[in-house]
């Protein structure tokens, strides 16, 4: 069964570094999103990517923050200086189809960890 | 204020009864609602997606009920197994005005007892 998968599963870096978090989505989907999930918390939209362009983004989602479709199958998330509060779990979620119709499916994380 | 409210964070239940968890919400009009499994460290699995026309969806021991009267949707385990203790997280989605993103409610732990 096709899933999404993320790379890698726990990146260490020290504040102010850039980290880069890879997703392979489902290969037919053509929406990409991601979440993140801080420790005990809920999981928490950033953005969703549709059409080589970003179609939402929330208030965390902010300038040190950036998405990109390299490829024709990758999908990665930046973070340009990272914060001790960018620790999280962030998560890569793929759907078939657009608003109101179909199921997001979402990969297994990459725990980030800023010291 | 929106809120997304699910029952108690915890629900311990014994083997083979129904488990019932609920997710209610206030100042949405959400389109759709999905839950999902999750399991520590892991991300969340998809289980079943209930349209705002749709009051009921079933599939294997899983039933899901979506009320946009009383903003409420249930979500039961029948014949609930040690296997299926884990935290289960109901989603909005469709929201007006929200594009397509989906909003998490904290999740309700749930396990089950032998």
């Amino acid at each position: 069964e096709p899933e999404v998968t993320q790379t890698p599963s726990h990146q260490v870096t020290q504040m102010g570094q850039e980290v880069i978090l890879r997703c392979v989505p489902i290969s037919n989907h053509l929406y990409f999103y991601w979440y993140r999930q801080i420790l005990g918390q809920k999981v928490e939209f950033l953005v969703s990517f549709y059409n080589n362009e970003i179609s939402e983004k929330s208030e965390i989602f902010d300038d040190q923050f950036s998405v990109e479709r390299p490829d024709g199958s990758n999908f990665t998330l930046k973070i340009r200086s990272t914060k001790l509060e960018d620790s999280a779990m962030y998560f890569c979620a793929s759907s078939a189809r657009g608003p109101n119709t179909d199921t997001q499916y979402f990969g297994p994380g990459t725990r980030l960890t800023v010291l | 204020s929106q809120k997304i409210e699910q029952n108690s964070e915890a629900l311990n239940i014994q083997e083979g009864k129904t488990a019932t968890l609920t997710c209610n919400y206030t100042n949405y009009s959400p389109a759709y609602l999905q839950w999902y499994r999750q399991d520590p460290g892991r991300g969340p699995v998809f289980l079943l997606l209930i349209r705002e026309n749709e009051k009921e969806k079933r599939k294997e021991r899983l039933k899901v009920t979506f009320d946009t009267t009383l903003k409420q949707s249930l979500f039961h385990i029948t014949a609930s197994q040690p296997a299926d203790s884990a935290t289960y997280l109901c989603a909005l989605g469709g929201v007006t005005g929200g594009g397509n993103k989906l909003t998490f409610g904290t999740g309700t732990q749930l396990k089950v007892e032998l």
